[in-house]
C-alpha cells in the first residue's frame, strides 16, 4: 500500500521565521511527488516535483526531492502571516494509475504577527 | 485563471438519500477525479475518469457511489443511499494529462444527518 508520511504535524511561528516541511513517501512505481497549500477549502497546487536534486522556487518557497531517500522537503522563507494554512504533500504513483494521488495527512503552519 | 466549479458548496441531506455532487471540470482537461476529506483526516482518493469510464477506483467507492460525466461539460458524483459515514468534504479535480499538477474544486460540504 501507497504511503505518504509528512512531518511536523503542526508548526507555530513568527513572522519572518524560515521553516522546513518534511514529506517521506514508500510507493510503487513512483512519478511525482507534489505539494499543495490548503486554506479553508480546496488544495491549491504549488509544485510538482519528478527528479531528484533539482530545487523548484516560487517567491519565498522552494522545494527539493530526493529520489534515493524517498523524501522532499518544502522550504518557506520570510514566513508572513497570509502563509497560514495546511501544507498537503501527495505522490503519484504509476503502474496502471490514471493520475491517482496518495496524500499525507498535512502540516498545519500557523504564523504569529 | 480556469477553474473547476463545484455546486452546492453545502447540502445537508437524511441517512437513506440520494445525493448528487456536480463538478464542472476545465474545459480542455480530459482527467476527472473525486477525493473527499473526511473532517480531520487525509484527503482520499475515491475515482478517476477518463474517455468516458472510470479508470480507476479506491474501496471506497463502492456500489452505492457511481459518477457520470451526462453532458460533455459536468461531471457527477452520485451517492444512492447516503450514511452518516458519508459526511465529508468531497473535492473534484481536473487534469490535461494524468501525472500533471491538477486542479482542486473548491469542495461541497456533505453533512449526512
Amino acid at each position: 500500500e501507497d504511503k505518504v508520511v509528512q512531518s511536523p504535524l503542526s508548526l507555530v511561528v513568527h513572522e519572518g521565521d524560515t521553516v522546513t516541511l518534511n514529506c517521506s513517501y514508500e510507493v510503487t512505481n513512483f512519478r511525482s511527488l507534489l505539494w499543495y497549500k490548503q486554506e479553508k477549502k480546496a488544495p491549491t497546487f504549488l509544485f510538482m516535483l519528478t527528479s531528484s536534486g533539482i530545487e523548484k522556487k516560487s517567491g519565498r518557497l522552494s522545494s527539493i526531492l530526493d529520489k534515493k531517500e524517498l523524501f522532499s522537503i518544502l522550504n518557506i522563507t520570510a514566513t508572513q502571516t497570509g502563509d497560514s494554512a495546511v501544507y498537503l504533500c501527495a505522490v503519484n504513483a504509476g503502474g496502471t494509475s490514471y493520475g491517482k494521488l496518495t496524500f499525507g495527512q498535512g502540516t498545519i503552519l500557523t504564523v504569529h504577527p | 485563471e480556469p477553474e473547476v466549479t463545484q455546486t452546492p458548496s453545502h447540502q445537508v441531506t437524511q441517512m437513506g438519500q440520494e445525493v448528487i455532487l456536480r463538478c464542472v471540470p476545465i474545459s480542455n482537461h480530459l482527467y476527472f477525479y473525486w477525493y473527499r476529506q473526511i473532517l480531520g483526516q487525509k484527503v482520499e482518493f475515491l475515482v478517476s475518469f477518463y474517455n468516458n469510464e472510470i479508470s480507476e477506483k479506491s474501496e471506497i467507492f463502492d456500489d452505492q457511489f457511481s459518477v457520470e460525466r451526462p453532458d460533455g461539460s459536468n461531471f457527477t458524483l452520485k451517492i444512492r443511499s447516503t450514511k452518516l459515514e458519508d459526511s465529508a468534504m468531497y473535492f473534484c479535480a481536473s487534469a490535461p494529462v494524468p501525472n500533471y499538477g491538477y486542479t482542486f474544486g473548491s469542495g461541497t460540504r456533505l453533512t449526512v444527518v
